[in-house]
């Protein structure tokens, strides 16, 4: 059975960090190409960060809103992925998830919370 | 940024009845490969995101043949052909042609 599961999320105030792990299992966690989706209280689906494969050299890419705050890694011997949030904004408020598969495979996501 | 617009917003349909959903992107989502990467997912109440159909109009597993997608370069349609209650959520359109991959807006599928 396939599983991602999210932790790491909570309350945070504003310019602080945070970082969001994503566990997985019941899939080649080392091909695949890992992503960060978050929704926002208004249930907009923003896709935020991708970290390719090993053979891809671990290439990432990020959409314009976090890049250069939010830094998204990977340890295959753990099957996980990370989030590093970094100076975060009340905007960052919403439910993570991470997916894999060309969205096919969803966590039950974490949710942040950027208040003061 | 690809803009997907979808319609409707919301659709109230009753039981047995179909739906039709739209959705718009503003540029052609046909990739390098030829390929047409083009998703439409489901997200229950409480529930995270489930994807039905990718690639335009392939089925996951599991998905009943009630459901079918259709479409081309930038117009793309989800239907239904008998609503069952547990279709009942907010269907997103999804496209992973160009980067950063991009969302539609919802539709939210209500009984009437």
């Amino acid at each position: 059975e396939v599983q991602l599961v999210e932790t790491g999320g909570g309350l945070v105030q504003p310019g602080k960090s945070l970082k969001l792990t994503c566990a997985t299992s019941g899939f080649t966690f080392s091909t695949a190409w890992m992503h960060w989706v978050r929704q926002s209280p208004e249930k907009r689906l923003e896709w935020i960060a991708r970290i390719k494969d090993k053979s891809n050299n671990y290439a990432t890419d990020y959409v314009e809103s976090v890049k250069g705050r939010f830094t998204i890694s990977r340890d295959d011997s753990k099957s996980s992925v990370y989030l590093q949030m970094n100076s975060l904004k009340e905007e960052d408020t919403a439910t993570y998830y991470c997916t894999a598969y060309s969205s096919l495979y969803w966590g039950q996501g974490t949710l942040v919370t950027v208040s003061s | 940024d690809v803009v997907m617009t979808q319609t409707p917003v919301s659709l109230s349909v009753a039981i047995g009845q179909p739906a039709s959903i739209s959705c718009k992107s503003s540029q052609s989502l046909v990739g390098t490969s030829g390929k047409t990467y083009l998703n439409w997912l489901l997200q229950r109440p409480g529930q995270s995101p489930k994807r039905l159909i990718y690639l335009v109009s392939k089925l996951d597993s599991g998905i009943p043949d009630r459901f079918s997608g259709s479409g081309s370069e930038t117009d793309f349609t989800l239907k239904i052909s008998r609503v069952e209650a547990d279709d009942l959520g907010v269907y997103y359109c999804l496209q992973g042609t160009h980067f950063p991959n991009t969302f539609g807006a919802g539709t939210k599928l209500e009984l009437k």
